[in-house]
């Protein structure tokens, strides 16, 4: 079975200050890692994934994550967030059935 | 636009009616879902399909049916609502092809609320 814990319910943050949100997981098989994005009233939307290769991938947005395997994590960090940035942030594992597993989610809110 | 089409966004019902929510997605995928949001515990899958005619439990299936009588078409069935299955439903779809690294494409969410 797979497992996802996003460690933070809420991140308050000021605009154009960085900010990580944190992301560990758990599997027995070889995963897939995604970040996805609801913003308020809408689904959710892909933001990055890692599949294989380089464990830094990145979002056309400014946004990135590292695929850590010995401490199984998967950390979504942006150097200076928006205003716009604020949304509700899930972390997700797949296997090959593609079941895909959810965090319970971070609000990430931005303060002007 | 490839998307995933929902209806209807906002429910309210009463205990014991019957209800359904659609779900139609346009990009051809063969792998669709279910998913119930609710604060605190992230997503929860239902139910989902591999395929036409191939249906199966997620995490959460007590009170829900599904059925997947064509590709681009997976109803979320509640045959008796209770106040518990109150919450935001998540319909989503993706390609069977690649295994476990396709992006999921979500609706815009059911939220239903049964008094």
């Amino acid at each position: 079975a797979q497992s996802v814990t996003q460690l933070d319910s809420q991140v308050p943050v000021f605009e154009e200050a960085p900010v990580e949100l944190r992301c560990n997981y758990s599997s027995s098989v070889s995963v897939y890692l995604f970040w996805y994005v609801q913003y308020p009233n809408q689904g959710l939307q892909l933001l990055l994934k890692y599949l294989s290769g380089s464990t830094l991938v990145e979002s056309i947005n400014g946004f990135e994550a590292e695929f850590n395997k010995s401490q199984t994590s998967f950390h979504l960090r942006k150097p200076s967030v928006h205003i716009s940035d604020t949304a509700e942030y899930f972390c997700a594992v797949s296997d090959e059935r593609r079941q895909l597993t959810f965090g319970s989610g971070t609000q990430l809110t931005v303060l002007p | 636009e490839a998307q995933v089409t929902q209806n209807p966004r906002y429910l309210i019902t009463v205990t014991g009616k019957k209800l359904t929510v659609t779900c139609s997605q346009n990009m051809n995928h063969e792998y669709m879902s279910w998913y119930r949001q609710d604060p605190g515990l992230g997503l929860r899958q239902i139910y989902y399909s591999m395929n036409v005619e191939v249906t199966d439990k997620g995490d959460v299936p007590e009170g829900y049916k599904v059925s997947r009588k064509e590709k681009r078409n997976f109803p979320l069935i509640l045959e008796s609502p209770s106040p518990n299955q109150t919450s935001l439903y998540f319909c989503a779809s993706s390609s069977y092809l690649g295994g476990g690294n396709t992006e999921a494409f979500f609706g815009q969410g059911t939220r239903l609320t049964v008094v």
